[in-house]
């Protein structure tokens, strides 16, 4: 079955600066990959995907570049605000929908 | 954005009973409803996969009998956590997709279970 992998566990970052999360996936026919934004004792929140025919795409501050032949997509947050603490998963999708994620990235933006 | 209610988003039980978690999607139907569980600062760990009509797909290490799903319609799944001891506490979560082929999940807001 897939796995994702997600790196780093825990990013602490100053504020406007920019900050990288990492993951790679197994299972080749995956084809959509969703970035979730999850606070403390809530939902997970959609915040950008990319889908498989696609290589990057931008939502103002926020982006994601895939790399299918590596099977590695990273989230990126520039000019990163207090606001934007929280964890943050990577997930990866098969055909079949089911939505695997990645162990969650934490992290902290320093004002 | 569509929209998936989950229900109850707080249970707290003995040892030994049954408790019932609620999934619907309000405007949309689906065909398909995922479970998951989220220890504290942990992944999503999908469950099981609900399909409206036929029975539940369990992902491996996942106990069929302990977790029970009926997905009766095609806007309401439930999870049953049964004989439910207190390694079954547990962040629940449910999620769905607007349609086929359309990738996007919707996740209901949670249900915190602590079993006592």
């Amino acid at each position: 079955g897939e796995n994702v992998e997600q790196h780093p566990s825990t990013l602490s970052v100053q504020e406007g600066d920019s900050a990288v999360i990492k993951c790679t996936y197994s299972d080749s026919a995956s084809n959509y990959f969703p970035w979730y934004k999850q606070e403390l004792g809530k939902r997970p929140q959609l915040i950008i995907d990319i889908r498989s025919n696609v290589g990057e795409k931008k939502d103002q501050r926020i982006a994601v570049t895939l790399n299918k032949t590596a099977k590695h997509f990273s989230l990126h947050i520039t000019e990163t605000q207090p606001e934007d603490s929280a964890v943050y998963f990577c997930a990866a999708t098969t055909g079949g929908f089911k939505t695997i994620f990645g162990a969650g990235t934490r992290l902290f933006v320093k004002a | 954005g569509a929209v998936v209610s989950q229900h109850p988003s707080r249970v707290i039980c003995k040892s030994g009973t049954s408790v019932k978690i609620e999934c619907r999607s309000l405007d949309f139907q689906a065909t398909t409803m995922f479970w998951y569980r989220q220890f504290p600062k942990q992944s999503l760990m999908l469950m099981a996969t609900s399909n409206e009509g036929s029975k539940a797909t369990y992902e491996q290490g996942v106990e069929k009998d302990k977790f029970l799903i009926n997905h009766a319609s095609l806007t309401l799944s439930t999870l049953t956590v049964t004989s439910a001891h207190p390694e079954d506490s547990s962040f629940y979560i449910c999620s769905a997709r607007v349609r086929q082929g359309y990738a996007e999940a919707f996740f209901g807001q949670g249900t915190r279970l602590t079993v006592v």
